[in-house]
């Protein structure tokens, strides 16, 4: 059974920083990972897809690379910014043939300013 | 940008009673999703629907829950007796392909059983 895990949990940094989230997938059979952004009381948005073929993906100040063999993701945010305040959630599809996605329990970033 | 549009945001209802919450997904995307989220866990999935007809559910989709796409445009979740720990938020999300593509999630309907 797939089990997502996003460390660390919570994350407070000083505007400007550059950071690193981190997401670990226990069967490295994904389809598709994704990254989300969900602000409180809201939706989520999703930021990047990364395909099982791919190694990374970028938009703006985003990159999110995957290595499906040791079940890792990273997303990697440059410069921050209190607008990037939000909690990050990384989600994937297995190979199965199956639809859903396993969300991670979330990193909860805080950007001081 | 398109959206997904859900109503209402906010529900209260009494154990027992029958809900419907409802979604508008994107008008050219043809994979619907319901995922709901108690408050300080998981977002976890319910139900995909494709083709008129539930394509896979999770063991949380029991009896009491049920999905529809009455018209060409909304996509409802029907809950007909509703229990305590229904309580959570209820997202829908669509997508344009097979399912593995981009997600694009409602803001979300707010559901309290008391």
């Amino acid at each position: 059974k797939q089990e997502v895990t996003q460390i660390p949990a919570a994350l407070s940094v000083p505007e400007g920083e550059n950071l690193v989230l981190n997401c670990s997938f226990t069967d490295s059979a994904i389809y598709n990972l994704q990254w989300f952004r969900q602000d409180p009381g809201k939706g989520l948005t999703s930021l990047l897809l990364i395909q099982s073929s791919q190694r990374e993906q970028t938009s703006g100040r985003l990159n999110a690379s995957l290595d499906k063999s040791s079940g890792r993701s990273t997303l990697y945010i440059a410069a921050s910014q209190p607008g990037d305040s939000a909690t990050y959630l990384c989600a994937v599809t297995s190979t199965s043939g199956t639809y859903k996605y396993i969300f991670g329990t979330g990193t909860r970033l805080k950007v001081l300013a | 940008e398109p959206e997904v549009t859900q109503t209402p945001s906010h529900q209260v209802t009494q154990m027992g009673q029958e809900v419907i919450l409802r979604c508008v997904p994107i008008s050219n995307h043809l994979y619907f999703y319901w995922y709901r989220q108690i408050l300080g866990q998981k977002v976890e999935f319910l139900v995909s629907f494709y083709n008129n007809e539930i394509s896979e559910k999770s063991e949380i989709f029991d009896d009491q829950f049920s999905v529809e796409r009455p018209d060409g445009s909304n996509f409802t979740l029907k809950i007909r007796s509703t229990k305590l720990e229904d309580s959570a938020m209820y997202f829908c999300a669509s997508s344009e392909d097979r399912g593995h593509e981009k997600l694009f999630f409602g803001s979300g309907t707010q559901l309290s059983v008391l």
